[in-house]
């Protein structure tokens, strides 16, 4: 069964550090790019960060660039997202998710960032 | 960044009825278009990609139009499962971005 499953998240003091990760299984992880997407409580979608199979190519969203980081280990099936500097508005449920379109998503993982 | 715009906000309708949604775009996005499905408590589900192809598993009620600038999903005839909420996503031109979301409740 093709599976993703996030772990990490947690409630952060602002300004802190959280370390989300995203293991897969039942397919070829090395074969696709990988993306973080994340929903603030009540709101829609929100592309947050993708990086190539081979981890070549990195982009990042504005809103978090310089603040987070994206990684892979193609040897472990498992993506990564270092998040630093957190703020209130990072708040939201933080989704992995194959290639683009996005065709299998994890179940989410709660990033809540309050003092 | 090319902004989505989905119409209606919310579609009040009944079970077998047609449902269409709209999704817009500020500029051409060609085919790139993608529709996702996401219920309450869960994560999104692929439901059409590159503007009118099913992904594995999605029912033939689901069907999907457009390129360019103009998209639209169509559910046939509505099964009480199919009362969620529906995005509309881009990937033609970097970074993706995803439409503010349609929600479709029982009326």
């Amino acid at each position: 069964e093709v599976q993703l499953v996030e772990s990490g998240g947690g409630l952060v003091k602002p300004g802190g550090s959280l370390r989300l990760s995203c293991a897969a299984s039942g397919f070829t992880f090395s074969s696709y790019s990988m993306n973080w997407v994340r929903q603030a409580p009540g709101k829609g979608l929100e592309w947050v960060s993708s990086i190539s199979s081979s981890s070549s190519y990195i982009y990042y969203a504005d809103s978090v660039k310089g603040r987070f980081t994206i990684s892979r280990d193609n040897a472990k099936n498992s993506l990564y997202l270092q998040m630093n500097s957190l703020r209130a508005e990072d708040t939201a449920v933080y989704y992995c998710a194959r290639d683009s379109p996005y065709d299998v998503w994890g179940q989410g993982t709660t990033v809540t960032v309050s003092s | 960044e090319i902004v989505l715009t989905q119409s209606p906000a919310t579609l009040s309708l009944s079970p077998g009825e047609r449902a269409t949604l709209s999704c817009r775009a500020s500029q051409s996005v060609s085919s790139y278009l993608a529709w996702y499905q996401q219920k309450p408590g869960q994560a999104p589900r692929l439901l059409i990609y590159d503007a009118s192809n099913r992904a594995t598993g999605i029912p033939a009620r689901f069907s999907g139009s457009g390129s360019g600038t103009d998209f639209t999903l169509t559910i046939s005839s509505l099964e009480p499962e199919d009362f969620a909420v529906y995005y509309c996503q881009q990937r033609s031109n970097w970074p993706d971005t995803f439409g503010q979301g349609t929600k479709l409740e029982i009326k």
